[in-house]
């Protein structure tokens, strides 16, 4: 059965405080690992999909590493507009039809 | 990337009643899927909704309590039949990109509360 784990749950940070949240999982075949940023009361909101070992991924001051067993969102000097919940999701081969399973989620808080 | 509208943002119902959601995608799109996010957790897949076919329900979800109809390949509803306390969740509709679905983008969510 896939398992996404996400840690830590809950992640408090000061302005420009850089930091890294983690994803590990247990997967198939891997199909794509994604991430999400949630904003209270919405969707989740679509960041990275990573498909191999190695790849890297960034957006603004978001980047998205992927190893076989893990996946990292490093975020650089965070603002306090990048708190959120951030969801890990991957989606595994030998299904035709793109189910993704998600983590818990890390909640950050980036305080000003 | 996709756009989709999810409606009703939000519902409050009385148990023993039904509601439907309706989720509609600017682009044509091969695949729709509908999640289930209970407070304070994660999303947990409900189905899987492709134009022209029966759902595929996931473990635990039955299409008498969670009937899907996909008519046509940019729309898709879900209705929660014989409301309860418990079905108080938020529901999400999601989509890939086209038939790559190498990306996937959900919609705003439906909070629904079941009094």
């Amino acid at each position: 059965e896939d398992q996404v784990t996400q840690s830590p749950e809950a992640l408090r940070l000061q302005e420009g405080e850089s930091s890294s949240l983690n994803c590990s999982y247990t997967v198939s075949g891997l199909r794509g690992l994604f991430w999400y940023r949630q904003d209270p009361g919405k969707g989740p909101e679509f960041l990275f999909t990573l498909y191999s070992a190695g790849e890297e991924k960034e957006k603004e001051r978001l980047k998205a590493t992927l190893t076989k067993k893990e996946s990292f969102l490093h975020i650089t000097a965070p603002k306090p507009e990048d708190s959120a919940t951030y969801l890990c999701a991957v989606k595994a081969g030998g299904t035709s039809y793109g189910k993704l399973t998600f983590g818990q989620g890390t909640i950050l808080t980036v305080h000003p | 990337s996709a756009v989709i509208s999810q409606k009703p943002s939000r519902d409050i119902c009385q148990r023993g009643t039904s509601l439907t959601i309706q989720c509609q995608v600017d682009s044509q799109v091969t695949m729709m899927f509908w999640y289930r996010q209970q407070p304070g957790q994660s999303l947990t897949l409900i189905a899987t909704a492709n134009q022209g076919s029966e759902a595929t329900y996931e473990s635990g979800f039955v299409i008498d309590k969670f009937p899907i109809s996909r008519p046509n390949l940019t729309f898709s509803t879900l209705t929660v039949s014989n409301l309860s306390p418990e079905d108080s969740s938020i529901y999400l509709c999601s989509t890939g990109s086209g038939t790559a679905n190498t990306e996937a983008f959900f919609g705003q969510g439906t909070r629904l509360t079941v009094v």
